[in-house]
Order: C-alpha cells, then structure tokens, then sequence
C-alpha cells in the first residue's frame, strides 16, 4: 500500500540533544512538508521541498534542519537551538498535475516529541 | 494578509443531522485551492474534499460539501446524515498561488462531537 510512514511515533529528549524525525513516502510524490502541531492549535509550516536536493524554509524554520537527498525521504532534525520543541510533528507529501490547479496533501501518522 | 479563520472551536450535532462547519478566508490571490481535512483523535491528517477558486460547481464528496461562496471568501464544509465517526478534528486550508502553490495555511480547527 502506497503511503507515508513517520518515525518514531513517539520521542522524547533531553534538552540540548539534535534529535531526527523520519518521513519516508512511496508515493512517488515531488513536494514533501514538514508542520507542527500544538495542542488545541492548526497546523505550521516547517520545511517544504519541491524536488530532490531543494528545499525551503516555511514560517517557523529556526532550530529545524532538513535534507532531501532522495525522493523518498525528507528527515528533520530538531536542534538544540528550537527553544520549545514539544510538540507533534506531522510529515506529508503532494504531487503535481492530475486536473486541479492545487492538490492536496497525504499526511503521516506523525510523531510526537517530548523534550524531558 | 494569508488567513483562514474558524470561529468554531467546539460543535455538537446528533447523529444522523447534518452539520455546517464554517471557514473564512483571507487572499488576495485570484488562483487558490481550498481544503478541508479531518484529524481524528489518532493525529493522521485525512483529506475530505477540495475547491478551486475557479471551480464554479460546489465541490461534493459522498456525506461531505463545501459550500463556496467567493465573494464573502467562506468555504464551510457541510457534513449530511452525521455518524459516530465523524467526531474529530476538522481543519480549512487554503493554498494561495502566490506561493507557488506549496505553502498551505491551516485554520485553528473546529472540534465536531457527535452525539448518539
């Protein structure tokens, strides 16, 4: 089954620790997100890439890095620098063309990291 | 500015009633896409239907409907003959093409009990 798969599910860390996410996608899809959730609130951008070795910075970019190094694959990392890390943390992906101007997103089943 | 707004934060409706979950937008974009997702209490991003500024039809997805009307810039999602498993989180979307199309802001979402 085609689809997108996040992990771990759940983390935790200590603070002052890099920790990496991983978002892995068989759906052949181009564009890769990165959001944040917080309790009771919507979804924020944190990475976007559109294709393989680009990438671009969302609204809430400082203290997270990525890659896009293969189609697949889009991993963020959570440094040390992100003052309030706890949070969920969702992945999804989107391709292009079939008919609409926008397509929507297929999403992960998120992880939700605990800084201790 | 780029805004989705949901005045609702909480909603109650008995099963098998339907229920209109409103979404405002703000754009000055001509072309955008708008979204509806729903997030159940397991954190997984569902798509449930899409509209572009452009379609002229109301979009329907079996039990779903948005009701788009441009110039009051309100995309609500109505949800007919309301089941048990529609209790979650709904979230309007919307992506502007002045990004390109790849940036997606996210309302603060509504939270839909369903009473049997």
């Amino acid at each position: 089954d085609g689809g997108i798969t996040q992990s771990p599910k759940y983390l935790f860390r200590k603070e002052g620790q890099n920790v990496t996410l991983s978002c892995e996608q068989n759906l052949n899809h181009d564009a890769m997100y990165w959001y944040r959730q917080d309790p009771g609130q919507g979804l924020r951008l944190i990475y976007y890439s559109q294709i393989v070795n680009d990438f671009q910075k969302g609204d809430i970019a400082e203290g997270y890095s990525v890659s896009r190094e293969k189609k697949e694959s889009f991993p963020l990392t959570v440094t040390s620098a992100q003052k309030n890390p706890t949070a969920f943390y969702l992945c999804a992906s989107s391709s292009g063309g079939g008919g609409r101007l926008f397509n929507e997103q297929f999403f992960g089943p998120g992880t939700r990291l605990t800084v201790l | 500015a780029q805004k989705i707004t949901q005045t609702q934060p909480g909603m109650f409706v008995q099963e098998k009633e339907a229920v209109t979950l409103d979404c405002t937008y703000d754009t000055s974009d001509q072309s955008y896409g708008l979204f509806w997702y729903k997030q159940p209490s397991s954190g997984e991003m569902i798509f449930l239907i899409y509209q572009g500024s452009y379609d002229e039809q109301n979009a329907t997805e079996g039990r779903y409907s948005l009701n788009f009307q441009k110039a009051r810039k309100s995309a609500n999602l109505v949800i007919s003959a309301s089941q048990l498993g529609d209790s979650a989180m709904y979230f309007c979307a919307m992506r502007p093409g002045s990004t390109g199309g790849f940036k997606t802001i996210f309302g603060a979402g509504t939270r839909l009990f369903v009473k049997a």
